[in-house]
């Protein structure tokens, strides 16, 4: 079946480091959806790119979807402390919807 | 406000008992989803419904059951069978067209340990 794989499981950067967390997918994804988790709370949305080479920006986050549309990536420029949390990228159609393993990321002030 | 109420939050059963978990939506999607999160580990997929009284077994079904008898409400019973039933429940819902389809709205999780 089809799988997402997220590197790295973990990172701890200083406030203000950059970070990038990676995805990839063993099969074509129709789209890629990110989602994020705060420590205790629940996964929220953050977006969807479904065009191949997309690169979209949200303040300091740029998603990017692979030529291929089977990797994607989220770089954070300048982490913030409000960045921690854990970082999910989900492949595919809502009925075929597989999320990754998740990058947890802790930032030190 | 429109959202995902779950109930209950945390939830204590013993060996050998059933347990139902409540999931209610007033966002008027048509689709709505049962995740199971385990400590380090993603979202698996337990079931999800397009439509009432319809639904399709995910990744992880055994030992799980579901209903969909009203569009805004998808409860899911951790039965006896389930071998290994302690973790995060995350029940989800999306719209099936228009903008926004497939992106889903998360609700805030329910907490099952078994004793």
């Amino acid at each position: 079946g089809q799988q997402v794989m997220q590197i790295p499981q973990y990172q701890h950067v200083q406030e203000g480091e950059d970070f990038t967390t990676y995805c990839n997918s063993s099969t074509t994804l129709s789209n890629i959806q990110w989602y994020k988790q705060r420590p205790g709370g629940h996964p929220v949305f953050l977006i969807q790119l479904v065009k191949s080479g997309e690169v979209k920006k949200q303040k300091r986050l740029t998603f990017q979807f692979g030529e291929a549309k089977k990797n994607s990536s989220l770089h954070i420029t300048a982490t913030q402390t409000t960045d921690v949390g854990t970082y999910f990228c989900a492949g595919g159609g809502f009925q075929k919807l597989v999320f990754g393993t998740g990058t947890r990321l802790l930032v030190s002030p | 406000d429109g959202g995902i109420t779950q109930s209950p939050k945390y939830l204590f059963r013993k060996e050998g008992q059933n347990v139902t978990l409540s999931c209610e939506q007033n966002l008027n999607h048509d689709a709505m989803y049962w995740y199971r999160q385990d400590p380090g580990q993603g979202l698996r997929l337990i079931y999800y419904s397009q439509i009432v009284n319809d639904f399709q077994k995910g990744d992880i079904a055994e030992g799980y059951s579901v209903s969909r008898e009203k569009k805004e409400s998808f409860p899911l019973t951790v039965t006896s069978a389930q071998k290994n039933p302690t973790a995060f429940y995350l029940c989800a819902s999306s719209p099936t067209g228009g903008i926004g389809a497939n992106v889903l709205t998360f609700g805030a999780g329910s907490r099952l340990t078994v004793l």
